[in-house]
């Protein structure tokens, strides 16, 4: 199976911040990565797919990059709803999709 | 708007069974293949099982492989998750979400429903 590795964990950041999210794949994994945000309570909600497309409707501030299996998520000016946990998952492997542990991101 | 509402969690005995349903509506159904996925609590995300849209494939988490059945009634917009064999650690929220196109995009996703195994 491919293993998901995010980091760091947790991350602590203020409004206006830039951040950087990571997230590496035991193998190669071509683009195959998608980015998902999680509020407490609520459903993870798709950000990036394909490593670095805009889904429809997220903020242009969010940038996924990478390939192969380094990747990055960063958020160029954090906002105050921005503050929430971030999946990464691999759909090279389908369907044994993988995500990574998480990382949350706390002002 | 499309929207997926899961339903038939709550609490069962270790060894017990639930079935839980994820109704869609919004979008054609029967195009997309579908997922369940689960969340321990205070867990991370973790996927579960997969049919594809006439439910020619259909696959398993070495974790709930032959305890869990996936299926789906593409007549009546929904997708079922059989759970027998019941075990403390399947405690999770358990999501439906959408294989939306390529890369194996989940979007949407239901709210959730809360399986709790405790005797």
């Amino acid at each position: 199976d491919i293993q998901m590795t995010q980091s760091p964990s947790s991350l602590s950041a203020s409004v206006g911040d830039r951040v950087t999210i990571t997230c590496r794949a035991s193998q190669s994994i071509s683009n195959y990565l998608n980015w998902y945000q999680q509020k407490p309570g609520k459903a993870p909600n798709l950000l990036i797919y394909a490593a670095s497309s805009l889904q429809s409707g997220v903020p242009s501030r969010f940038r996924g990059s990478g390939s192969g299996t380094d990747f990055t998520l960063t958020i160029s000016s954090l906002q105050p709803e921005d503050f929430a946990t971030y999946y990464c998952q691999q759909s090279y492997s389908t369907p044994m999709y993988t995500f990574g542990q998480g990382t949350k991101l706390e002002i | 708007e499309v929207q997926l509402v899961e339903s038939g969690g709550g609490l069962v005995k270790p060894g017990g069974s639930v079935r839980l349903s994820c109704a869609a509506s919004g979008f054609t159904f029967s195009f997309y293949s579908m997922n369940w996925v689960r969340q321990a609590p205070g867990k991370g995300l973790e996927w579960v099982s997969s049919i594809s849209s006439t439910s020619l494939y259909i696959y398993y988490a070495d974790s709930v492989k032959g305890r869990f059945t996936i299926s789906r009634d593409n007549a009546n917009d929904s997708l079922y998750l059989q759970m027998n064999s019941l075990r403390a650690e399947d405690t999770a929220v358990y999501y439906c979400a959408t294989d939306y196109g390529d890369y194996s995009r989940f979007d949407p996703w239901g709210q959730g429903t809360l399986v709790t195994v405790s005797s």
